[in-house]
């Protein structure tokens, strides 16, 4: 059974704190992704990456950084964390170059910062 | 400028009837087009794909037509049950190595019994 699993549900954090957010995929998949969910604004794509050490921005890079040591793990790291910040955290992961494959996700984060 | 469109926040449906819902794209390079459902507090999970190259694709209750010439495609569900009650986003991808999933901002189905 294919997974995807995120480090926390629920995470409360401080404004200002630097905050990781985990996320790894046991199939062997080349690509992974960063999404986020709020209301009335669907997914939206903040990093993506499709090799070790290789990441691509998204349409809401700012505020974010990400890292992908190893294939199977990529991080999303917020700087210093503020209030527009909280947010349903998506992560997913899909095999590369293949033309008819989906992305499978995780359960997601839900990161609230006070 | 939204790639993917989502133009109905939310559909109510009786139980037994067919739900419909419509997504638009902008960009011709989209060549791979898929629905997710997404229950709250869970990830989004994938129900059905279609390829540019078809115009159908079914797969039980549920059917996904692509119409390229109005850049539109649709899902059919029948018959609709209230455990289809969820959140259903549309994306799509272009068949480039390397490119993400562009995401509509999804429509709210309600199934009422």
């Amino acid at each position: 059974d294919v997974k995807v699993t995120q480090s926390s549900r629920y995470l409360v954090k401080r404004t200002g704190e630097k905050v990781f957010l985990e996320c790894v995929q046991d199939m062997d998949h080349e690509n992974m992704f960063w999404y986020r969910q709020d209301p009335g604004l669907g997914l939206r794509l903040i990093y993506f990456s499709y090799d070790v050490k290789m990441k691509e921005k998204g349409d809401i890079p700012e505020g974010y950084s990400v890292s992908r040591e190893k294939k199977e793990r990529f991080s999303l790291i917020l700087e210093s964390a503020s209030t527009n910040q909280t947010s349903m955290y998506l992560c997913a992961s899909s095999f590369f170059g293949q033309p008819n494959t989906e992305a499978f996700f995780g359960q997601g984060t839900r990161l609230t910062v006070v | 400028d939204q790639q993917v469109k989502q133009n109905s926040p939310s559909l109510s449906v009786q139980e037994g009837r067919i739900s419909i819902l419509n997504c638009d794209y902008t960009n011709s390079m989209f060549d791979y087009f898929l629905w997710y459902k997404k229950y709250p507090a869970e990830g989004p999970t994938f129900l059905i794909s279609i390829s540019s190259i078809k115009d159908k694709n079914e797969d039980g209750r549920f059917t996904v037509f692509l119409n390229k010439s109005a850049k539109h495609l649709s899902l059919h569900i029948v018959p609709s049950q209230p455990g289809d009650s969820a959140v259903y986003f549309c994306a799509a991808s272009a068949h480039q190595a390397g490119t993400a999933l562009i995401f509509g901002k999804g429509t709210t189905l309600s199934v009422s019994s």
